[in-house]
């Protein structure tokens, strides 16, 4: 299953709210996770089920969406989130988005 | 603490082979699922394979099917991924991540990733 996020790419300000948007070539009902990756570091998981935010994840960061069309918010943005986030759906064989690339 | 450390890349030949172990602690390996994500460099994130908390299923991505083989030890909570016939465009991080299987799935934690360098 195809995974399309957008934009590529976004330079925003701290305390800006942030919203990145992820659209399955299928219905992939609510199996779709986001992860913030920083550079040189492992992945992390911030969303899961489209909604669930992760134990000890900001409340800032939120997640929406079921069947093909999902988004990630991050209300407040913070220089600690400078990173790149990725979807991935697990409706069947996983397969990640091509990522969002926050620049502060 | 939940934790998974890869170990065994580096620098490989075209058509060569390398394995790579992912060492588990903090949880009970045996009753979760197991699988490598790898990222190529300036590239995205792409899932390669999956093995079942038993073992008994394994399951890869067409990239990489035919060629590398996902194995796992509960007895030494080892994860581990033999690659052969390698290839240039194998070159990335290798991330060891463990799936939780609930409501739905996800991938949680990942471990700090294994470089492997495909080049002659």
């Amino acid at each position: 299953i195809q995974m399309t996020q957008s934009p590529s790419s976004l330079s925003a300000s701290v305390g800006d709210r942030v919203t990145i948007t992820c659209r399955a070539g299928q219905s992939i009902n609510s199996y779709l996770n986001w992860y913030q990756h920083r550079s040189g570091k492992a992945p992390k998981l911030l969303i899961y089920g489209a909604s669930n935010l992760q134990s000890g994840v900001p409340s800032r960061f939120s997640g929406s969406g079921s069947g093909t069309h999902f988004t990630l918010t991050i209300s407040s943005l913070q220089p600690e989130d400078f990173a790149t986030y990725y979807c991935q759906q697990t409706y069947n064989n996983p397969t990640f988005g091509q990522g969002t690339t926050v620049e502060i | 603490e939940v934790e998974l450390v890869e170990s065994g890349g580096g620098l490989a030949q075209p058509g060569g082979s390398l394995r790579l172990s992912c060492a588990a602690s903090g949880f009970t390996f045996s009753n979760y699922a197991m699988n490598w994500v790898r990222q190529a460099p300036g590239k995205g994130l792409e899932w390669i394979s999956y093995i079942t908390a038993s073992g008994r299923t394994t399951n890869y991505a067409d990239s990489v099917k035919g060629r590398f083989t996902i194995s796992r030890d509960n007895a030494k909570e080892s994860l581990y991924l033999q690659m052969q016939s390698l290839r240039v465009e194998d070159t990335a991080i290798y991330y060891c991540v463990r799936e939780v299987q609930l409501q739905s799935n996800w991938f949680d934690p990942w471990g700090q990733g294994s470089l492997v360098t495909v080049s002659s």
